[in-house]
C-alpha cells in the first residue's frame, strides 16, 4: 500500500537532547513537509523540500532541522534549541507540480513529549 | 494581508441534523481550497478541495463546501451529522501557483455529535 509512515509515534525527550523523528512516503512524491500542531491551534509549517538535496524554513523552523538525502524520506532533528518542543508533528507529501503546492497527503505523526 | 479564518472554533451539532462549518479567507489570488478532517491523534485526511473548477464542491463522507467568491468563503456542509463525524476539521488555502506558493492552515473547528 502507497503512504506515508512516521516514527515512532511517542518520542520522549530529556533537557538538552537532540532528537530525530522519521518520515517515510512511497508515493513517488516530490515535496515533502514538516508541520508542528499545538492544542487549539493550526498546523504551522517548520520545513518543507520540493525536491532532493534542497528544502526551505517554514514559518517556525528555529531549533529544528532536517534533510533530504533521498526522495522518499525526510527526516526532522529537534535540537536542544528548541525551547518548547512538546506538540504534536505532522509529516505530509505532495507532486509538488511545477508552480504549484498541490493536495497533502499526511502521515499519521508523531507526539513528542519532553521530560 | 493574507489569511484563513474559521469563525467557530466548536460546533455542536446533534445526530441526524445538519452541519455547517464556517471558513472564510483573504486573498488577492485565487485560492485553491481545502478542508482537511482530523481524528484524535490521527494525521489528517483530505476531505474534499476547490481549484477553480465546479464552485460546488463534494467530497467523502457526504460532506460538500461551495466557493463563494463575492462572500471569499468556503463553508463546509453536511445534510445529516453521524457520530462518527465527531473530530477536528482544517480548512486550508494555497495561495499562488508558483514556487512562492504558500500554505496556510485554519486554527481548526471542533465538531462534536450529541446522540
Amino acid at each position: 500500500d502507497g503512504g506515508i509512515t512516521q516514527s515512532p509515534k511517542y518520542l520522549f525527550r530529556k533537557e538538552g537532547q537532540n532528537v530525530t523523528l522519521s518520515c517515510e512516503q512511497n508515493l513517488n512524491h516530490d515535496a515533502m513537509y514538516w508541520y508542528r500542531q499545538d492544542p487549539g491551534q493550526g498546523l504551522r509549517l517548520i520545513y518543507y523540500s520540493q525536491i532532493v538535496n534542497d528544502f526551505q524554513k517554514g514559518d517556525i523552523a528555529e531549533g529544528y532541522s532536517v534533510s533530504r538525502e533521498k526522495k522518499e524520506s525526510f527526516p526532522l532533528t529537534v535540537t536542544s534549541a528548541q525551547k518548547n518542543p512538546t506538540a504534536f508533528y505532522l509529516c505530509a507529501s505532495s507532486w509538488g507540480e511545477e508552480g504549484g503546492l498541490e493536495t497533502q497527503y499526511f502521515g499519521p505523526g508523531t507526539r513528542l513529549l519532553v521530560l | 494581508a493574507q489569511s484563513v479564518t474559521q469563525l467557530d472554533s466548536h460546533v455542536s451539532v446533534s445526530e441526524g441534523t445538519p452541519v455547517l462549518l464556517r471558513c472564510n479567507y483573504s486573498s488577492s489570488y485565487s485560492p485553491s481550497l481545502f478542508w482537511y478532517v482530523q481524528h484524535p491523534n490521527k494525521g489528517l485526511q483530505l476531505l474534499l478541495k476547490y481549484t477553480s473548477a465546479a464552485t460546488l464542491v463534494k467530497g467523502i463522507n457526504g460532506f460538500e463546501a461551495e466557493f463563494k467568491k463575492s462572500e471569499t468563503s468556503f463553508h463546509l456542509t453536511k445534510p445529516s451529522a453521524h457520530m462518527s463525524d465527531a473530530a477536528e476539521y482544517f480548512c486550508v488555502v494555497i495561495l499562488g501557483y508558483s514556487s512562492a506558493s504558500k500554505i496556510i492552515f485554519g486554527s481548526g473547528t471542533r465538531l462534536s455529535i450529541r446522540p
